[in-house]
């Protein structure tokens, strides 16, 4: 199973919006809504941001949020901040009862 | 409150196996909701999905097939703890190990991480 593809990097301004893209296959994103987002400071564990492609868990800012079409995943972030400068990482389930991550992408707050 | 305790090596030799527990609380591993998982993370291979346990009337185990043979995840439920053990590691085993609980298909709840080395 091959990860799930994620441009390397993104940057914005504060109060600007990014979008992450996460590009799968009709084995993966294409076929099921188990698609969900982490947040990943350096040196901690990630995080749950987005979980069954756009759902939030309570305590997550509805800056944060998720959409799907066809094999690609997105995650947007709104009004960034400084504090969102992390590594971000998409996860799907797999029709090889499976799952497979994003390569991840860090996003850059300028 | 979920928590997952990890504990295990950091420090395994080649051809050796690296055995790695997660105590759970605030749940129980026998839960028939949510699924029990083993991933991994390196600067060469990013986070890897590695397998899971989970009880659904019966125990069950599904593993990536990059680590099929060589991978075994059990529960303990007299301790509430699952456990993960890589039979054969070679230094490319190495990694950050994580456990993670599964519900809905996502991970809420994470382990602390072990960073695991092989090397002689």
């Amino acid at each position: 199973q091959s990860a799930l593809t994620q441009p390397p990097s993104v940057s914005g301004s504060p109060g600007q919006s990014v979008t992450i893209s996460c590009t799968g296959t009709s084995s993966d994103i294409g076929s099921y809504n188990r698609v969900s987002w982490y947040q990943q400071p350096p040196g901690t564990a990630p995080k749950l941001l987005i979980y069954e492609v756009s759902n939030r868990p309570s305590g997550v800012p509805d800056r944060f949020s998720g959409s799907k079409s066809g094999n690609t995943a997105s995650l947007t972030i709104s009004g960034l901040q400084a504090e969102d400068e992390a590594d971000y990482y998409c996860c799907s389930y797999t029709n090889s009862i499976t799952y497979v991550f994003g390569t991840g992408t860090k996003v850059t707050v300028l | 409150q979920v928590q997952l305790q990890q504990s295990g090596p950091g420090l395994v030799k080649p051809s050796q196996t690296l055995s790695l527990t997660c105590a759970i609380s605030g749940d129980s591993v026998s839960s028939n909701s949510v699924g029990w998982h083993w991933i991994r993370q390196s600067p060469s291979r990013g986070l890897e999905w590695l397998g899971r346990t989970y009880y659904r009337s019966k125990w069950n185990n599904d593993y990536a097939v990059s680590v099929k043979s060589r991978i075994s995840i059990n529960p303990d439920t007299s301790k509430n703890q699952f456990s993960l053990q890589l039979n054969s590691v070679t230094p490319e085993d190495t990694a950050v190990y994580y456990c993670g609980r599964n519900s809905y298909g996502a991970y809420g709840y994470w382990g602390q991480g072990t960073l695991v080395t092989v090397s002689s």
